[in-house]
């Protein structure tokens, strides 16, 4: 069954740019109507939904964060991305990847997740 | 776009259903049958409970159950188990292809 995992560092320096991936495994990324996104959780808060990302490479962004925020996805290696730049403390958060089940244009919701990682921002 | 709001906490004792608010305005849950809502236990990743409002996907127990009425969508869990204890996020289609997620409602079986 598929399974995405994130990966990368759990330490960010403020203002320097946090950076992210997740590993789709036992599926290809490209197979079937899906986008891929990324979701993150500050510590004993709610979830914030970051963005998604279409393997044509379409991408859609939270407003508040979209100045900051690049997805790709490379799909020869199963793979897509996160960078926020400038990240400040309010960064700091448990990052989510889910895969995003696409049933009409806008009708998305988020039908298998990842673990999650921790990324800290600390000097 | 503000996050839906959701009631912080609510308690039942195992048999009983309780219900679990979704308010949002009619640029988002009032305005599309695209709501969804995940289960979250503490240190776990959130799962899929409700899509589509009321659609539960194949292996979530038919206790579950979705519903919408004008700008607030609800969740029931009937017949509450121990294990139905967690936290609990709505999710609504937007606009403008962005979804936003509600404050979390923590549940408490008594």
């Amino acid at each position: 069954q598929v399974q995405l995992q994130e990966s990368g560092p759990g330490l960010v320096k403020p203002s320097q740019t946090l950076s992210l991936t997740c590993t789709v495994s036992g599926g290809s990324i490209s197979s079937g109507s899906y986008y891929w996104s990324w979701i993150r959780q500050p510590a004993g808060k709610g979830l914030e939904w970051i963005g998604r990302i279409y393997t044509s490479g379409s991408t859609n962004y939270n407003p508040s964060l979209k100045s900051r925020v690049t997805i790709s996805v490379d799909t020869s290696k199963n793979q897509f991305s996160l960078k926020l730049s400038s990240v400040t403390a309010a960064d700091a958060a448990v990052y989510y990847c889910a895969r995003v089940a696409l049933a009409e244009i806008f009708d998305w919701y988020f039908d298998l997740w990842g673990r999650g990682t921790l990324v800290t921002v600390s000097s | 776009q503000s996050a839906l709001t959701q009631p912080r906490s609510v308690s039942g004792s195992p048999g009983q259903s309780v219900t679990i608010s979704c308010t949002g305005t009619s640029s988002d849950v009032g305005g599309y049958n695209y709501v969804s809502w995940y289960q979250q236990h503490p240190g776990k990743a959130p799962k899929l409970m409700i899509y589509d409002v009321t659609k539960r996907p194949s292996g979530v127990p038919d206790r579950f159950s979705g519903s919408k009425s004008g700008n607030t969508a609800s969740l029931t869990i009937s017949g509450l188990q121990a294990e139905d204890e967690a936290d609990y996020y709505c999710c609504s289609y937007a606009g403008r292809y962005i979804v936003l997620f509600g404050g979390g409602t923590k549940l408490t079986v008594l």
